[in-house]
C-alpha cells in the first residue's frame, strides 16, 4: 500500500512564525501536492511538484513556499504565518500523469 | 480551473434507504476520482472512471462517468452507518502534472 506520511497530525504556532510542514512518500512517485481544505471551500491546490527540484503554483500560492531536494520529501513553507492560514493541510502524491493521488492523514494547523 | 458542483452538500438517511450523489462539471475531465473522508483522516480513493459512460462497482457503491466525461455519479445501495463519511469527487483535467479539482463534497450521514 501507498504510505504517504505528513510529520504531524495537529500543529499550533503563532503568527508571524515561519512554519514548516513535512510530507514524505514511500513509493517512489514522481508527482506531489499540497492542499489545504477549509469548511465551505473543499480542497484548494497551494503547490505541486512533478519533479525533485520542481515546483509549480497551484490556484493559492500566495503566503506558502515549497522544497522538494529528494523524491520522496516535499515540504510546504508558510514564510511568515497569518490567521487567515488557519486550516486543515493535505500531502498527496502519485505515480505520474493521469494516475490517482493518494494522501496523508492530513496536519491540522491554527495560527494563534 | 474547472469547476465541479457536487450535491447534495448535505444527506442524513435512515439505515437500508438508496442515496446518489452528483457531481457536475460543464467541462470535460480525462478522469474523474472518488474518495472518501472520515474525521481527522485525509480522503481516501474509492475509485478511478476514465472512459465516458463507465460504471464501476464496489459492493453496494456504484459509479457512473457520465458519457460526456462532465458527469459523473455515487449511488449507494441499502446504506449502511459506516458509509458515513464526506465524499469528494475530484476531476483530473489530464494532460501534465495539475492537482485535481474537487468538488466541496458531500456529507453523508446514515442514521442506525
Amino acid at each position: 500500500d501507498v504510505k504517504v506520511t505528513q510529520s504531524s497530525r495537529y500543529l499550533v504556532k503563532r503568527t508571524g512564525e515561519k512554519v514548516f510542514l513535512e510530507c514524505v512518500q514511500d513509493m517512489d512517485h514522481e508527482n506531489m501536492f499540497w492542499y489545504r481544505q477549509d469548511p465551505g471551500l473543499g480542497l484548494r491546490l497551494i503547490y505541486f511538484s512533478y519533479d525533485v527540484k520542481m515546483k509549480e503554483k497551484g490556484d493559492i500560492p500566495e503566503g506558502y513556499s515549497v522544497s522538494r531536494e529528494k523524491k520522496e520529501r516535499f515540504s510546504l513553507i508558510l514564510e511568515s504565518a497569518s490567521t487567515n492560514q488557519t486550516s486543515m493541510y493535505l500531502c498527496a502524491s502519485r505515480t505520474g500523469f493521469w494516475q490517482p493521488q493518494h494522501f496523508g492523514d492530513g496536519t491540522r494547523l491554527s495560527i494563534l | 480551473t474547472q469547476l465541479l458542483e457536487q450535491s447534495p452538500q448535505f444527506l442524513s438517511i435512515q439505515e437500508g434507504e438508496n442515496l446518489t450523489v452528483y457531481c457536475n462539471s460543464s467541462s470535460v475531465f480525462s478522469s474523474l476520482q472518488w474518495y472518501r473522508q472520515e474525521p481527522g483522516e485525509g480522503p481516501v480513493l474509492l475509485v478511478t472512471v476514465v472512459t465516458g459512460g463507465e460504471v464501476k462497482k464496489l459492493k453496494r457503491l456504484t459509479f457512473q462517468f457520465g458519457d460526456a466525461r462532465k458527469d459523473s455519479s455515487l449511488h449507494i445501495t441499502a446504506a449502511q452507518p459506516g458509509d458515513t463519511g464526506l465524499y469528494l469527487c475530484a476531476g483530473d483535467e489530464g494532460g501534465g502534472a495539475d492537482g485535481l479539482t474537487f468538488g466541496k463534497g458531500t456529507h453523508l450521514i446514515i442514521q442506525p
